[in-house]
């Protein structure tokens, strides 16, 4: 079956630094990849996505290479905010198929 | 911009009480999800509609049932509420064939 494997949190850093979250996958065929955010009180938002191999996903400043030679998908920012504060979700879902799959889920704080 | 919203924003039951979620969006959207985000866990498919009347189970369907009587609004009951189903509860909706899925901003569901 599909399984989303991220980078343990919490993850704290300062302000203008660079941000990576790591995400690696395991599914059959060519699924499509996303990492969903999910700001204090609120639901989650689609953050970026990808949909075939070396699709570059990206949005906000942040970025994500759908690797499918490492099955990876991992999220990076070159600058960090503290308003990018919050959990974020990698997920996938196969073609045709309605259900998506999530990671843990990675929460990050970034300090002024 | 598509809207999902739930009935509650946080709710307090008792063990042994028939709870009722609501879910409504306003996209005309054929596909609408419950899932339950509990820490360490991620995000868990509870149950799934692919339209009107129609219902699937998800990966955690047990102590749940659901119901779509409307095309933008699926519910999600808790027949005889336990203290295991303490939770968030997210509601999504999603344009049949497409893969993106919208979510709502959750209900904080607490069973004492």
């Amino acid at each position: 079956g599909n399984s989303v494997t991220q980078m343990e949190g919490p993850v704290t850093l300062s302000e203008e630094a660079f941000l990576t979250i790591n995400c690696t996958y395991t599914a059959t065929g060519y699924p499509s990849l996303f990492w969903y955010v999910q700001y204090p009180g609120e639901g989650l938002q689609l953050l970026l996505k990808a949909t075939k191999a070396d699709d570059k996903g990206s949005n906000k400043g942040f970025e994500a290479t759908y690797r499918k030679e490492t099955t990876s998908f991992h999220l990076e920012k070159g600058s960090v905010q503290v308003s990018d504060s919050a959990v974020y979700f990698c997920a996938l879902a196969n073609f045709g198929n309605e259900k998506l799959t999530f990671g843990t889920g990675t929460r990050l704080t970034i300090i002024p | 911009d598509v809207k999902v919203t739930q009935s509650s924003r946080y709710l307090v039951k008792r063990t042994g009480e028939k709870v009722f979620l609501e879910c409504v969006q306003d996209m005309d959207h054929e596909n609408m999800f419950w899932y339950r985000q509990d820490p360490g866990l991620g995000l868990r498919l509870i149950y799934f509609s692919y339209d009107v009347k129609m219902k699937e189970k998800g990966d955690i369907p047990e102590g749940y049932s659901v119901s779509r009587e409307k095309k933008e609004r699926f519910s999600l009951i808790l027949e005889s509420a336990s203290t295991n189903q303490t939770s968030m509860y997210l509601c999504a909706s999603r344009l049949g064939g497409h893969n993106e899925q919208f979510f709502g901003p959750g209900t904080r569901l607490t069973v004492l």
